[in-house]
């Protein structure tokens, strides 16, 4: 069984930073690319980022471009997104999402997701 | 960017009933549009990918269809668990996007 478990969301002021970690389980974690999908308090969901299974490959919405970055570390199943110069616009549950196959860029598998608020 | 428009918003149906639910998108995406489904406070469900096919474990009452810019997610008989939010997604271009999602409410 796909299990996919986040964490590392939390309150954090405005221009803070913010760590989330995504750890795989039930699957050759090496293999499949991983993505980063976020949804605001009421609002519908929006692809963050990807990258590809041997981490040489990244993609950013543009709204986060240059304020986050993706990563991984196969050795461990884990993926990361580390998150600086937050706003509050980045408030959101964020989603750890595992696509269909390889290159296929749907998501069959989803973690609980984890909340990130950005608030003075 | 691919904008994909959702339609309705939010669609008032009683159980027993057939939903159809449309996905357009602002330019081609041959058939590489998903369908998901969102219950309050889970993680989303995908339900059709590649615009007809039924992902895994998903009942046959689901189905999609279209190709190019115009989508469909029917319901064919809604039961009381299917009352949810409804997405679409593109991965035919980057970024990825989804559209901006129906309600299917009783």
């Amino acid at each position: 069984e796909v299990q996919l478990l986040e964490s590392g969301g939390g309150l954090v002021q405005p221009g803070g930073s913010l760590r989330l970690s995504c750890v795989a389980s039930g699957f050759t974690f090496s293999t499949y690319d991983m993505t980063w999908v976020r949804q605001a308090p009421g609002k519908g969901l929006e692809w963050v980022s990807t990258i590809s299974a041997t981490g040489g490959s990244t993609f950013y919405a543009d709204s986060v471009k240059g304020r986050f970055t993706i990563s991984r570390d196969n050795s461990k199943s884990t993926v990361f997104l580390q998150m600086n110069s937050l706003r509050a616009e980045d408030t959101a549950v964020y989603y750890c999402a595992k696509p269909r196959g390889l290159a296929k860029h749907n998501y069959d598998s989803w973690g609980q997701g984890t909340l990130v608020t950005v608030s003075s | 960017e691919i904008v994909l428009t959702q339609s309705p918003a939010t669609l008032s149906l009683s159980p027993g009933e057939r939903a159809t639910l449309s996905c357009r998108a602002s330019q081609s995406v041959n058939n590489f549009l998903a369908w998901y489904q969102q219950k309050p406070g889970q993680a989303p469900r995908l339900l059709i990918y590649d615009a007809s096919n039924r992902a895994t474990g998903i009942p046959a009452r689901f189905s999609g269809s279209g190709s190019g810019t115009d989508f469909t997610l029917t319901i064919s008989t809604l039961e009381p668990e299917d009352f949810a939010v409804y997405y679409c997604q593109q991965r035919s271009n980057w970024p990825l996007t989804f559209g901006g999602g129906t309600k299917v409410e009783i």
